[in-house]
């Protein structure tokens, strides 16, 4: 059971545009939203999050919206640079399941010059 | 300061061989966990240990176990192995287990690959 999914394995954008990378979860009782960012053989950094009681929050060209009626969020990168090419995943957490992070498939961004 | 180290970086076992794979997290963090990568989907949560107790399990079989010593460095083993099994496995390390406490710092990890 999936319970975060990322249906677009890939994203291809040109470089000074915005990307936008979207997410849906399944479980109601997620109440934290975090974006991580992976480089090939490296682990995966963090990037942004977002509480369930908030709807938005940024923090430099990184923006996380999250709709919990739809039950989807999304991060938006404006304007993207070739840097922000990796691939991107989006995890959710709950109180009940302490700090186990369950991570969706994944977005390979490529940001082209 | 050294991040999250793991070794080895790679690894290649034969089915039904047993593995341990090591994880030192960061200088004054207690909390480890470890997750699975496999090809092509996002890590999934194998165990978290706080303060050298097991705080967390995922949906693993019992041929995967875990502890944590007292200088908070932790140990994966994985017996049996199975062809399955072979994944990018990340070690995790964070000052405690608050909930929202998202101060996870991740390894390189280590890929296993069962032949």
């Amino acid at each position: 059971d999936q319970q975060v999914k990322q249906n677009s394995p890939s994203l291809s954008v040109q470089e000074g545009r915005i990307s936008i990378l979207n997410c849906d979860y399944t479980n109601s009782m997620f109440d934290y939203f975090l974006w991580y960012k992976k480089y090939p053989a490296e682990g995966p950094t963090f990037l942004i999050s977002i509480s369930s009681i908030k709807d938005k929050n940024e923090d430099g060209r990184f923006t996380v919206f999250l709709n919990k009626s739809a039950k989807h969020l999304s991060l938006h990168i404006v304007p993207s640079q070739p840097g922000d090419s990796a691939v991107y995943f989006c995890a959710s957490s709950s109180k009940r399941s302490g700090d186990k992070l369950t991570f969706g498939t994944g977005t390979r961004l490529a940001v082209r010059p | 300061d050294a991040g999250v180290t793991q070794s080895p970086t790679h690894l290649i076992k034969t089915r039904g061989q047993h593995v341990t794979l090591r994880c030192s997290p960061i200088s004054g963090h207690k909390s480890v966990s470890w997750y699975q990568q496999v090809l092509g989907q996002g890590p999934q949560f194998i165990f978290q240990y706080y303060e050298k107790e097991e705080r967390g399990r995922g949906n693993f079989p019992d041929r995967f176990s875990a502890r944590q010593f007292p200088n908070y460095s932790s140990e994966l083993n994985v017996n049996a192995l199975l062809l399955g099994d072979s994944a990018l496995y990340l070690c995790a390390s964070s000052l405690s287990v608050i909930h929202g406490n998202y101060g996870y710092t991740f390894g390189s990890g280590t890929r296993l690959t069962v032949v």
